[in-house]
């Protein structure tokens, strides 16, 4: 079946404009996940969905991000007035409860 | 706070040895472990997990080993071959977050 798919593919945006990523995640897998991938810090986790609801946001790294997910589907990570420092790989990971997560593509952001 | 280290930070190997990668991590209350591929400028690629009850995983020339007393895993790998260059990725997940904490990578080149 299909993986987990992530819009759009790479993102460059000028700084202070709003981005918006979207996470498509495995038909049926009720837990959804948002990472960062940088140079400096590796891998870190920003924020997971249960369902629709987000039980750990502990990840955000300030109040401009931002994410939702409706019909226990979709995810948006939205990050408002973009900073330089927000630039990264953003991945989305998903599962069947707390089990094997599975990672789409990534989008690369850019802020210039 | 979970801490997880990969020793070596890079291998370069020729074709046909084995090999194993190392990675260590400083919470032992650990729900099950992962290990990732990661080609370059593409998403992780989930390799073996390991549920915080077993030993050791095997997938082809792959082979996952657990030993969580003394937060330790092992990845070894068999006669590998030039296609078997990526960063190797281990992530710990603790449970009661659902997050995965990575490590930093190990960059493995298998030369021709």
């Amino acid at each position: 079946g299909a993986g987990v798919s992530q819009s759009p593919s790479n993102k460059v945006t000028e700084k202070g404009k709003d981005v918006e990523l979207r996470c498509d995640p495995i038909s049926g897998h009720t837990a959804l996940y948002w990472y960062r991938q940088s140079l400096g810090q590796g891998l870190e986790f920003l924020i997971y969905f249960q369902g629709n609801s987000a039980p750990d946001k502990s990840g955000l790294p300030s109040d401009r991000f931002s994410a939702e997910r409706t019909g226990g589907s979709v995810s948006t990570l939205t990050i408002q007035r973009t900073q330089q420092e927000d630039s990264a790989v953003y991945l989305c990971a998903s599962s069947l409860f707390i089990n094997e997560q599975y990672f789409g593509p990534g989008t690369r952001l850019t802020v210039t | 706070k979970q801490e997880v280290t990969q020793i070596p930070a890079a291998l370069s190997v020729p074709e046909g040895e084995n090999l194993v990668l190392n990675c260590s991590f400083t919470d032992s209350a650990i729900y099950n472990l992962q290990w990732f591929r990661q080609d370059p400028g593409k998403g992780l690629t989930s390799l073996l997990l390991i549920q915080s009850s077993q030993r050791e995983q095997t997938s082809g020339r792959l082979n996952a080993s657990l030993d969580k007393s003394s937060g330790r895993s092992t990845l070894y790998i068999a006669a590998s071959q030039p296609g078997d260059s990526a960063t190797y990725l281990c992530a710990v997940n603790g449970g009661s977050n659902y997050k995965l904490t990575f490590g930093k990578g190990t960059l493995l080149t298998v030369n021709p």
